[in-house]
């Protein structure tokens, strides 16, 4: 069975630090993505970052990068130089093979960013 | 880029009531998706469609049914609203044949009295 485990409920770092979150999944197939998204205090959900399971290398949108670990199943989420509005709730999803599926979500992890 | 938009953002019903939530997309999106969030959790699957007149059933699929009337908008009705439903209601899109990261509307947060 799918599922994608978020073990850290919150994190505070102070402000242009960096912040690293985890996240574990399990699936049976061997191809699937990997997605983080980003829910502000306003509750508007927004898409961050992909990794694609057959690609070794870690994907990087400015400052968020991503450190898959495969044999692990285990994409972590790392955000450098961070901002206040980085504070948020940080949520790792995944979907499996193709066709229109859904995504599982993990629970999500706080962020709280200081000045 | 594109858009999602979701009517009503708030909605307050009764016990027992049929409610009717609505979502709209602009991204010429094959799939959309209805989810559910309750407070301080994750999203969790109600249904989705890949294409028009389809449904699939999520994991929170009793007491909704779903309706994709047209490629851009998709419908999700409470059948009998209960009080354990207060939550929010997000309406999503994805492409059928990739990328397949999901775009998420602003959501719909629904209240039982």
């Amino acid at each position: 069975a799918q599922k994608v485990t978020q073990t850290q409920t919150s994190i505070s770092v102070m402000e242009k630090t960096t912040v690293t979150m985890d996240c574990v999944y399990e699936t049976q197939d061997s191809s699937y993505f990997l997605f983080w998204y980003k829910q502000t205090a306003s509750g508007e959900i927004v898409f961050l970052i992909r990794q694609d399971s057959y690609k070794k290398e870690n994907a990087t949108v400015g400052h968020y990068s991503l450190n898959f670990q495969k044999p692990k199943s285990s994409i972590g989420l790392i955000i450098t130089a961070t901002q206040i509005e980085d504070s948020a709730v940080y949520f790792c999803a995944m979907r499996e093979g193709q066709g229109g599926r859904a995504l599982i979500f993990g629970t999500g992890t706080t962020v709280s960013v200081s000045p | 880029g594109g858009i999602i938009t979701q009517t009503p953002k708030f909605l307050i019903g009764q016990e027992g009531q049929k409610l009717t939530l609505k979502c709209q997309q602009n991204f010429n999106h094959d799939t959309m998706y209805w989810y559910r969030q309750d407070s301080g959790k994750g999203l969790r699957l109600i249904y989705y469609s890949i294409t028009e007149n389809d449904l699939q059933k999520g994991d929170l699929s009793e007491g909704y049914d779903a309706s994709r009337e047209k490629k851009s908008s998709f419908s999700l009705t409470v059948t009998s609203a209960q009080k354990n439903e207060m939550a929010v209601f997000l309406c999503a899109s994805s492409s059928r044949t990739g990328p397949y990261e999901q775009y998420f509307g602003p959501g719909t947060r629904l209240t039982v009295l």
